[in-house]
């Protein structure tokens, strides 16, 4: 079982919809958790970090985490052309600090 | 200046040949990561490093090693570089609390 886990996608949303991203993980003490996101060709950058259970917003993203569910979500609202990325979900296990990605959903938003 | 360089940034190499890929930063973190990405693998663990004396290998360190030279540079080398090592390579360095990770631009290897 892979310690982060994510649809590949690709998935498309139309423009002005919201885009639901979900990843699953595997250890169960697995205390952070982050949203990057990644253009062809460039470094990931982070969009969202989030620690406790609950929702988390930030402008039009909002991320949510249930630990007992070991899943972390990221919504993002009123999606835009601009939002076409790969968007990778990372963990901090708990049995050691190293940081933990998946293999990061392709989001297309279409015009 | 970025807070993570990485050189060189575009590298072509033949098999059996050594490289090594650097990484510098100004952050001031003691945390510095290496990860390969491929495409549809996300990013992958190769080393990381929570100190100059401490050096942990990741989920693909064979055909890998690392140097933590300083608290600010850390080097990724391929003692005998083969094609499937053909990837997109980046250096991070996170804060004391892992709130988040600072990417370098990242360095496309080929080997051929």
């Amino acid at each position: 079982q892979k310690e982060v886990e994510q649809n590949s996608g690709p998935l498309s949303v139309p423009e002005g919809a919201i885009a639901s991203l979900n990843c699953t993980y595997s250890d169960r003490g697995s205390q952070s958790f982050f949203w990057y996101r990644q253009y062809s060709g460039k470094s990931p950058e982070l969009i969202m970090f989030i620690y406790s259970n609950g929702d988390k917003e930030d402008g039009r993203f909002t991320a949510q985490l249930n630990k007992a569910s070991q899943y972390v979500s990221l919504l993002i609202r009123d999606s835009q052309p601009s939002d076409s990325a790969t968007y990778l979900c990372a963990v901090i296990p708990s049995s050691a600090s190293k940081i933990i990605f998946g293999s990061g959903t392709r989001l297309s938003i279409r015009p | 200046d970025a807070d993570v360089t990485q050189t060189p940034r575009n590298r072509i190499t033949k098999t059996g040949k050594r490289i090594m890929l650097e990484c510098s930063q100004t952050k001031g973190h003691d945390r510095m990561y290496w990860y390969r990405q491929d495409p549809g693998l996300g990013l992958r663990l190769i080393y990381y490093s929570f100190d100059v004396k401490d050096i942990n290998k990741g989920e693909i360190s064979d055909g890998y090693s690392v140097s933590r030279q300083a608290q600010a540079k850390f080097s990724l080398s391929l003692e005998s570089a083969i094609p499937n090592q053909t990837a997109l390579y980046f250096c991070a360095t996170s804060d004391p609390e892992n709130t988040e990770a600072f990417f370098g631009q990242g360095t496309r290897l080929t080997v051929v």
